[in-house]
């Protein structure tokens, strides 16, 4: 069975505080994204990565940065948070060429910017 | 810009019934999938449709996908308690990146 792991299920945090959420993912699978998750928004993309070191901004990166040191790790930063950032976060992995495969998801981490 | 829209965003039903939920999209994709997610948890993949006229069946849960009219449904029937969760769709943008533009969702609720 496909792992993704993030960090933390819930976070509180401060404004202004730099965050660090962590994904790991155990299959070795090229692609690696993290979404916000907020009601009758859906999930929108923030950025994603298509091998280690690289990565391309998602529909909304304004406020965060990501790092890709290793494969099987992607993790988001949030420079300096803001309220507005409290949400849902949720990380996913694919291989590159997606075929039938679909993305598979991690359990979300719950921030909370006070 | 690939947009997709899902509705309804809200639905409930009582058990035993029928109904469908609808997920459009604005420009050519080969790749629609659905998604499951409980309250407070992850996503799960339900069905991957890939071609024109493709149909997925698991369970009370049925699947279409109509690319000329880029139109997914997804069709519940005898709909039980255990079906009550957010369903998303989401469409494959195409290019190299293989992003996916998820639909808002749609909240089902199910009555006994």
């Amino acid at each position: 069975d496909v792992k993704v792991t993030q960090s933390s299920r819930y976070l509180v945090k401060r404004t202004g505080e730099k965050v660090f959420l962590e994904c790991v993912q155990d299959m070795d699978h090229e692609n690696m994204f993290w979404y916000r998750q907020d009601p009758g928004l859906g999930l929108r993309l923030i950025y994603f990565s298509y091998d280690v070191k690289m990565k391309e901004k998602g529909d909304i990166p304004e406020g965060y940065s990501v790092s890709r040191e290793k494969k099987e790790r992607f993790s988001l930063i949030l420079e300096s948070a803001s309220t507005n950032q409290t949400s849902m976060y949720l990380c996913a992995s694919s291989f590159r060429a997606l075929g039938n495969q679909p993305q598979h998801f991690g359990d979300g981490t719950r921030l909370s910017i006070l | 810009e690939l947009k997709v829209e899902q509705n309804p965003l809200f639905l409930s039903m009582q058990e035993g019934k029928n109904y469908t939920i609808y997920c459009n999209y604005s420009t050519t994709s080969d790749r629609l999938y659905w998604y499951r997610q409980d309250p407070g948890k992850s996503l799960e993949s339900l069905f991957v449709l890939l071609s024109n006229g493709a149909v997925k069946q698991e369970g009370r849960l049925m699947a279409s996908l109509d690319t000329k009219a880029r139109l997914s449904t997804l069709h519940i029937t005898a709909a039980v308690h255990d079906l009550s969760a957010t369903y998303f769709c989401a469409v494959a943008d195409g290019g190299a990146t293989n992003k996916l533009i998820f639909g808002t969702g749609t909240l089902l609720a199910v009555q006994p």
